[in-house]
């Protein structure tokens, strides 16, 4: 069974549009989180929800707007989509007090 | 925010060579991680350190926390070529919670 799994592993979608990416963790952890990583593969973390609670929302445009409906997923929605948008995202899962977290295999979402 | 310089960013090694890379940081940090990313695929946490001075072997993989609390190294010993990919250090701080910051990354390649 995958730990953390997210969907659609591939992305391709014209400006303006409106697009979500799902992920799920089947670990337990009470965290959860959205990173971007760039071309120059870059980690960068968007943001971090604690038992459906948002923690950490950093400066990202508020055309990205997370969701967490249980602790056992977080999704991101992104509207208006920007050809700067494009990049891997990747949900992560931790426990608070513990540092590892667990990556799922990442989005690739090409913006044309 | 904190920043983790990473190095080197890349390096070409032979098979069975014996590879070192680190990450340094101005800020104190309290828990070192070190992550290997392969393509396609998210980043997997290879070793944990959470005490100044722990050293730790996860099999030909040796990573140290640094006396000062502000370095890390990873060592690779008689390196094979599945160990290509990304890796990545990446720490917490006392006052970052759950947060982690990531250095930019080391390319290694491995030629036969």
């Amino acid at each position: 069974d995958t730990a953390v799994s997210q969907t659609p592993k591939y992305l391709v979608t014209q400006m303006g549009n409106d697009k979500s990416i799902k992920c799920e963790q089947n670990l337990g952890h009470d965290t959860m989180y959205w990173y971007k990583q760039d071309s120059k593969k870059f980690l960068k973390i968007m943001f971090s929800y604690n038992n459906k609670e948002l923690i950490i929302n950093e400066t990202v445009p508020n055309r990205f707007s997370p969701k967490s409906p249980d602790k056992a997923h977080l999704n991101l929605h992104i509207n208006s989509l920007e050809l700067g948008d494009s990049a891997v995202y990747f949900c992560a899962s931790s426990q608070v007090l513990s540092g590892g977290y667990t990556f799922g295999s990442g989005t690739r979402l090409t913006v044309v | 925010g904190q920043q983790l310089n990473q190095s080197p960013q890349s390096m070409f090694i032979q098979e069975g060579e014996d590879v070192s890379m680190n990450c340094t940081s101005s800020s104190i940090f309290n828990t070192w991680l070190w992550y290997k990313q392969d393509p396609g695929e998210g980043p997997v946490l290879l070793i944990a350190l959470y005490k100044a001075g722990e050293l730790t072997s996860n099999g030909r993989l040796t990573a140290q926390f640094g006396i000062t609390r502000k370095d890390s190294f990873l060592n690779i010993s008689a390196s094979i070529p599945s160990d290509v990919g990304i890796y990545f250090c990446a720490g917490q701080t006392e006052t970052s919670g759950s947060r982690l910051t990531f250095g930019e990354g080391t390319q290694l390649t491995v030629n036969p």
